[in-house]
């Protein structure tokens, strides 16, 4: 099974602030990589998909990058929106696993 | 506009059954890949099972024998049977899917089930 190695598991940021949250696979998943967005009590909303695709919608300040094993997600200008749990998903091969998440905090 | 619409969820004993329904509008089952994405509380995501279009079925460890995915093509809709319930199965369960890149661009609102004597 693929397992995927997110990090940090939180960090503390301000508005405006440069933000990058890593995903790390076990072995290659090709680009078959997602990113989600959770706010509390809420189902979680995808923002990117193929590594590297903004899901429509989504603002321009997500972006996402990497292949293979190693995924980046970056939000270029922090805004109040934002804070809340971010997730990978690997759907290269199954079963599919998530990332153990980070909470960005104020 | 898709709609994934999940119910069943409630209070069960350990040991016990229960099924869950994924009703959707908007949004054809059978054309594409479904899943089941879990919360327990306080927790991270957690995936639980896919059915592919083609029929594929696949399962996380943690629920393998014990849960069975399904759908019924003619009422649109998706099934979690779930049997030997335990404790640990207590979760808010989604049911998702997507047309991207095995991405789920689409989620219900949830059900919450609670395993406990």
């Amino acid at each position: 099974d693929i397992q995927m190695t997110q990090s940090p598991s939180s960090l503390s940021a301000s508005v405006g602030d440069r933000v990058t949250i890593t995903c790390r696979a076990s072995q290659s998943v090709s680009d078959y990589l997602s990113w989600y967005q959770q706010k509390p009590g809420k189902a979680p909303k995808l923002l990117i998909y193929a590594a590297s695709t903004l899901q429509s919608g989504v603002p321009s300040r997500f972006s996402g990058s990497g292949s293979g094993t190693d995924f980046t997600l970056t939000i270029s200008s922090l805004q109040p929106e934002d804070f809340a749990s971010y997730y990978c998903l690997q759907s290269y091969g199954a079963p599919w696993t998530f990332g153990q998440g980070t909470n960005v905090e104020i | 506009e898709v709609q994934l619409v999940e119910t069943g969820g409630g209070l069960i004993q350990p040991g016990g059954s229960l099924r869950l329904s994924c009703a959707a509008s908007g949004f054809v089952v059978s054309s594409n890949y479904m899943n089941w994405v879990r919360q327990a509380p306080g927790k991270g995501l957690e995936w639980v099972s896919v059915v592919y279009s083609g029929g594929s079925t696949y399962y996380a460890d943690s629920v393998k024998g014990r849960f069975t995915i399904s759908r019924d093509n003619s009422k649109n809709t998706l099934f979690l049977q779930m049997n030997s319930l335990r404790a640990e199965d207590t979760a808010v369960y989604y049911c998702a899917s997507g047309t991207a890149y095995y991405s789920l661009a689409y989620w219900g609102q949830g059900t919450l089930v609670t395993v406990s004597s």
